[in-house]
């Protein structure tokens, strides 16, 4: 049963524009979202969270929106730049029975074309 | 050192053989978390420790598969008689505490052959 989803595995977006990722998750238990970023070879790296007390949270080109009632998440990135090109994982966690663990949804690959 | 380290960085072995892999957390850092890579696959969670013990390791695959954390700081992944499917890369993650970011290490990629 996956309780975190990326429905889309890649996206491609032109330097510049806006990336927007996508989440959607099932427990509604959850309430500490977080997102990563992975280059090859390398282990995944910490971008940004968002407790469920709010609904934006932003830090520079990064922002993330939270909507509780669709149990989804996203991650916009504006502008895109070319270094962003990477793996993006969301991650839940939180709930009734949860240990602390994280909860990973499968990824998205972000290509941004020059 | 100032983040998570892992080593080996790489493995191979031979089916049917036990391997260690271990983790440094980040000093100070009281959970620890095994999470794996299989290619093409998101990151599948393993085993949780809060200090030296696993509230839970409902992550972990089969029986071959064990974890222990001494001192509340190093960690151990053993995997026994190693088969095919347990290629992947092995990934671990400290944080303070739970529902705050975990920063992971480079990973262990493991590949049985």
């Amino acid at each position: 049963d996956q309780q975190v989803k990326q429905n889309s595995p890649s996206l491609s977006v032109q330097e510049g524009r806006i990336s927007i990722l996508n989440c959607d998750y099932t427990n509604s238990m959850f309430d500490y979202f977080l997102w990563y970023k992975k280059y090859p070879a390398e282990g995944p790296t910490f971008l940004i969270s968002i407790s469920s007390i709010k609904d934006k949270n932003e830090d520079g080109r990064f922002t993330v929106f939270l909507n509780k009632s669709a149990k989804h998440l996203s991650l916009h990135i504006v502008p895109s730049q070319p270094g962003d090109s990477a793996v993006y994982f969301c991650a839940a966690s939180g709930g009734s029975g949860n240990t602390g663990k994280l909860i990973f949804g499968q990824g998205t690959t972000l290509q941004v074309k020059p | 050192g100032a983040g998570v380290s892992q080593s080996p960085s790489n493995k191979v072995t031979e089916k049917g053989k036990d391997v260690e892999l271990r983790c440094d957390p980040i000093s100070g850092h009281t959970a620890l978390y095994w999470y794996r890579q299989s290619l093409g696959q998101g990151l599948e969670f393993l085993i949780y420790f809060q200090g030296n013990s696993a509230p839970d390791k409902s992550g972990l695959p089969s029986d071959r598969f064990s974890a222990e954390r001494t001192g509340g700081s190093v960690s151990t992944l053993t995997i026994q008689r190693t088969q095919q499917e347990d290629s992947a890369v092995y990934l671990c993650a400290s944080s303070t505490y739970q529902n705050t970011e975990a920063f992971f290490g480079q990973g262990t990629r493991l590949t049985v052959v």
